[in-house]
Formats: C-alpha cells, structure tokens, sequence
C-alpha cells in the first residue's frame, strides 16, 4: 500500500500570501497524483489531477509539481475561501486508492 | 451538470446490515466506474470500493473486504453499497464518486452518514 504523508497538518497564513502544501508518497507514483479540497460539512472538490492539470473550473491561482515521491500544492495568492482542508490522492499502484492526512490551511 | 445523491444512511446496530444508495444523474453512468469513499466526520478520506462500468471489476479496502459489496444498476443509473456485519469503526460519512481516469474521483455526491452503536 502507497502512504501519502501531507505536510504541514496546520498551515497559517493571512489573505494574499502564498501557500505551499507538501505531499510525499512511500512509492514513485508516476503521474497519477490528485488533489482535493474539502469545505467544512461540503464533500471533496476536485482540484488538480495529473500532478498539474487543473480541473474544470478550478482558479488558476491553484497549481500542482512535483514528480516521483514528492508533490506540491501551491496556491499563489490566498482568498478568504481557501481557508479549508486539502488531500492528495495517488492511483499510481491499486487498489488501494490511498489519501494523504490533509493539511488545513487557517488564517493567521 | 452531475450530480450524485446518496441514501441509505442511519443508525444501526452493531453486527446488522445496512445499503446505500447513491442516484447519479448528468453523466453517461454506464461508461464509468465508480467509488465508495468513507469519512469519520472530523478525520481524513478512506476510499472503500470500486466498481468499474460493466461491473466486471470490484475491489475493496481490506478492512471490509468479505462484509461489503459494490453494485450497480446501469439501466436506473444508481450505485449500491451493501454492507454486512457493521462495526463501530465504519461509522463515518460514504460519499459516492465518479471515477475520471486510474481512480481519481471526478465528481463526488454530499455524502450519507452511517452510524454503527449499541
């Protein structure tokens, strides 16, 4: 089974800074890397997939990199609605999918 | 656009059983494969089981591999989750998910909170 640890747990940050959200697999994952974002009592978004691909929709302030075991989940500029929870997701070896722990993003 | 609705949910015993649904509308639902995905309400995502668009695949986490089974009905384009032998430990929110592609989930429904206590 691929672990996915997501670093940091807690990221505080005010309004307009940048947010780098971290995301290691166990594994070499190829490209089959996903990111999610979750509102509070709100399912799971869909954000980026394919380490870097935006999903329709998605602000092109959200980008992903990465490759191999180490991912990256960058929000260039933060708005008040991206204080929430986000989760990698790997496909590269399964069943089963596996799920990072998250990292929520809070205002300082 | 899609959407997903899940049923089903409630309160049930220890060791009953209890099936969910999940109505998918918006999308060609027997061309995809779709996903069972648990959450305890508060904690991270667990995905359960899968099912492929014909149905001729299921897998499942291992920890309810034998007491749960993935189904569909592609002519009412609705997802089943039968689940067996309930533990306190699947309490949680199941979502239902649309499957993109090698198992990201495209599309997600609200979600069903399964209660399993005495």
């Amino acid at each position: 089974e691929i672990v996915l640890t997501q670093s940091p747990a807690t990221l505080s940050l005010s309004p307009g800074e940048r947010a780098t959200l971290s995301c290691r697999a166990s594994q070499s994952i190829t490209r089959k890397l996903a990111w999610y974002q979750q509102r509070p009592g709100q399912a799971p978004r869909l954000l980026i997939y394919d380490i870097s691909r935006r999903a329709t929709g998605i602000s092109a302030r959200f980008s992903g990199s990465g490759s191999g075991t180490d991912f990256t989940l960058t929000i260039s500029s933060l708005e008040p609605e991206d204080f929430v929870v986000y989760y990698c997701q790997q496909g590269g070896d399964w069943p089963p999918l596996t799920f990072g722990g998250g990292t929520k993003v809070e205002i300082k | 656009q899609v959407q997903l609705v899940e049923s089903g949910g409630g309160v049930v015993q220890p060791g009953r059983s209890l099936s969910l649904s999940c109505a998918a509308s918006g999308l060609r639902f027997n061309k995809k494969g779709m996903h069972w995905v648990r959450q305890v309400p508060g904690k991270g995502l667990e995905w359960v089981a899968f099912i492929s668009s014909d149905a001729s695949s299921q897998f499942y986490v291992d920890s309810v591999k034998g007491r749960f089974s993935i189904s569909r009905d592609n002519s009412k384009s609705t997802l089943f989750l039968q689940m067996n032998i309930l533990r306190p430990e699947d309490t949680a929110i199941y979502f239902c998910g649309v499957d993109g592609d090698w198992g990201r989930l495209d599309y997600w429904g609200r979600g069903t909170l399964v209660t399993v206590s005495s």
